[in-house]
C-alpha cells in the first residue's frame, strides 16, 4: 500500500499556472505507475494523466494535452503535475493515485483547484 | 473515446437488500473494468478489477460480473457502510469512468 498526500491547489486566474505535488510514503512508490485524476463535485472522476514507474513514459487526456505535464522524482517519492494555461473547466478536485496500469489502487485525499477571475 | 453509462443514477434501498448496478460500455472492453466506491468528501476506493476480481480487504458481499460491453456490480446484502456512490471505470483503452450510481437509504 502506498500512502499519498496532494498539495499545491488553490485559486488561480484563467491563463495562469499551478504545480501540484503528491508526496508518497512507503518503499514501493518507485515501483508503481502514478496517475492524476480530477473530479468536479457531483460528477464522475476523469482521468488526466499517468506516468510509468521510472518516469520515462507519460500519457495525457486530450483535454489537457499540451498544457499539463506530469513528472516524478522517485528519490523524493513525489509526483508532480505542472498545469499551464489554466481554464475555468479545469476547476476540480485533483487526486493522485497509484496504479497497476490504469487500475487505481491507492488514492490521496485530493486538492482543490479553482480557476476563476 | 469509450463512453461508460451506469444505471440507475440513484438507487434507494434498505439494509439487507440485494442491490445491482449496471455499467455499459460504448464498445467492447473485454473484462478491463474496475469498480470504485466513494463517500462524500473522500477519494474513491477500489472495490474490484478485471470485472470480477475483488480487491484485498473488500467484503465478499460485493461481486462483479460481465464482459464485453455489459457489467454488473452486486451487493448481496446491503450494509450501513455501503451507502455511497459507485463508479465503474474502463481501462481497455486509456481510462474512462461512468457518471456514478448513488445508493441511498430508502
Amino acid at each position: 500500500e502506498v500512502q499519498l498526500e496532494e498539495s499545491g491547489g488553490g485559486l488561480i486566474q484563467p491563463g495562469g499556472s499551478l504545480r501540484l505535488s503528491c508526496a508518497g510514503s512507503g518503499s514501493t512508490f518507485s515501483l508503481h505507475w502514478m496517475h492524476w485524476v480530477r473530479q468536479v463535485p457531483g460528477k464522475g472522476p476523469v482521468w488526466v494523466s499517468r506516468i510509468n514507474s521510472d518516469g520515462s513514459s507519460a500519457s495525457y487526456a486530450d483535454s489537457v494535452k499540451g498544457r499539463f505535464t506530469i513528472s516524478r522524482d522517485n528519490a523524493k517519492k513525489t509526483l508532480y503535475l505542472q498545469m499551464n494555461s489554466l481554464r475555468a473547466d479545469d476547476t476540480a478536485v485533483y487526486y493522485c493515485a497509484s496504479g497497476g496500469g490504469h487500475v487505481l489502487y491507492d488514492w490521496g485525499q485530493g486538492t482543490l483547484v479553482t480557476v476563476s477571475s | 473515446d469509450i463512453q461508460m453509462t451506469q444505471s440507475p443514477s440513484t438507487l434507494s434501498a434498505s439494509v439487507g437488500d440485494r442491490v445491482t448496478i449496471t455499467c455499459r460500455a460504448s464498445q467492447s472492453i473485454n473484462s478491463w473494468l474496475a469498480w470504485y466506491q466513494q463517500k462524500p468528501g473522500k477519494a474513491p476506493k477500489l472495490l474490484m478489477y478485471q470485472a470480477s476480481t475483488l480487491e484485498t480487504g473488500v467484503p465478499s458481499r460485493f461481486s462483479g460480473s460481465g464482459s464485453g460491453t455489459e457489467f454488473t456490480l452486486t451487493i448481496s446484502s446491503l450494509q450501513p457502510d455501503d451507502f455511497a456512490t459507485y463508479y465503474c471505470q474502463q481501462y481497455d483503452t486509456s481510462s474512462t469512468f461512468g457518471q456514478g450510481t448513488k445508493v441511498d437509504i430508502k
